[in-house]
């Protein structure tokens, strides 16, 4: 069965610092893997994904996160965090691209200014 | 292309009522996913449609019930709410075909107080 670990469940960074948001997975077979975010009253907004084609993976906003199989992680980070990244990010993974998606926890992320 | 739509967006029901939320994907989309949100659980896979049939399946109670129809839109149903069904919930839809280039969209979620 799949699992998704996300370390620390708040964050909080000063505007212009890195943002580092960490997941781990756990899969049976080569996963793919997706980074979401969620805005207070919204719903989910995908930032970017992972399909085995490249293990650097860009997203929105100056998201990116890196695949690494021997770690198991998948990382997402932001060189410079702005004040609108405040918001809660969502770690998924699922076997293929028709099964459910598994969450993890949840971390929210606040920027201070 | 318009995103995923939910409706209502916020309900307010009491406890034994029944309620049916909506969703409409994507145009093209023939895969509808629910998707329970509580500060509790997290994020918790309820039921997924494609092409009308039920395909994936949660581990949730028979109150829990969805259906979709021939133009795509699904609905879920809770039947005799429960104070600890108060949740967003969430409409996910996809192609289905699966695959690498397989991505769920989500909609505004419908936010479901029990009173």
């Amino acid at each position: 069965a799949q699992s998704v670990t996300q370390l620390g469940s708040h964050v909080s960074v000063s505007e212009g610092a890195l943002v580092l948001l960490r997941c781990n997975y756990s899969s049976s077979v080569p996963p793919y893997l997706f980074w979401y975010v969620q805005y207070p009253n919204q719903g989910l907004q995908l930032l970017l994904k992972y399909t085995s084609a490249a293990t650097l993976v860009k997203g929105i906003n100056g998201f990116e996160a890196e695949f690494k199989k021997s770690e198991t992680s998948f990382h997402l980070t932001k060189p410079s965090a702005h004040m609108s990244d405040a918001a809660e990010y969502f770690c998924a993974v699922t076997p293929s691209g028709n099964t459910p998606l598994v969450f993890g926890k949840g971390t929210r992320l606040s920027v201070i200014a | 292309k318009a995103g995923v739509t939910q409706t209502p967006r916020y309900l307010i029901k009491t406890r034994g009522q029944q309620v049916t939320l909506s969703c409409s994907p994507i145009s093209g989309h023939r895969s509808v996913s629910w998707y329970q949100q509580t500060p509790g659980q997290g994020l918790q896979f309820l039921f997924e449609y494609f092409s009308e049939t039920q395909r994936n399946k949660g581990n949730f109670p028979g109150r829990f019930s969805g259906r979709q129809f021939s133009n795509s839109r699904s609905e879920m149903n809770v039947s005799t709410l429960e104070l600890g069904d108060s949740a967003l919930y969430l409409c996910a839809s996809s192609t289905g075909t699966g695959g690498g280039t397989d991505t769920q969209y989500f909609g505004p979620g419908t936010r479901l107080t029990v009173l």
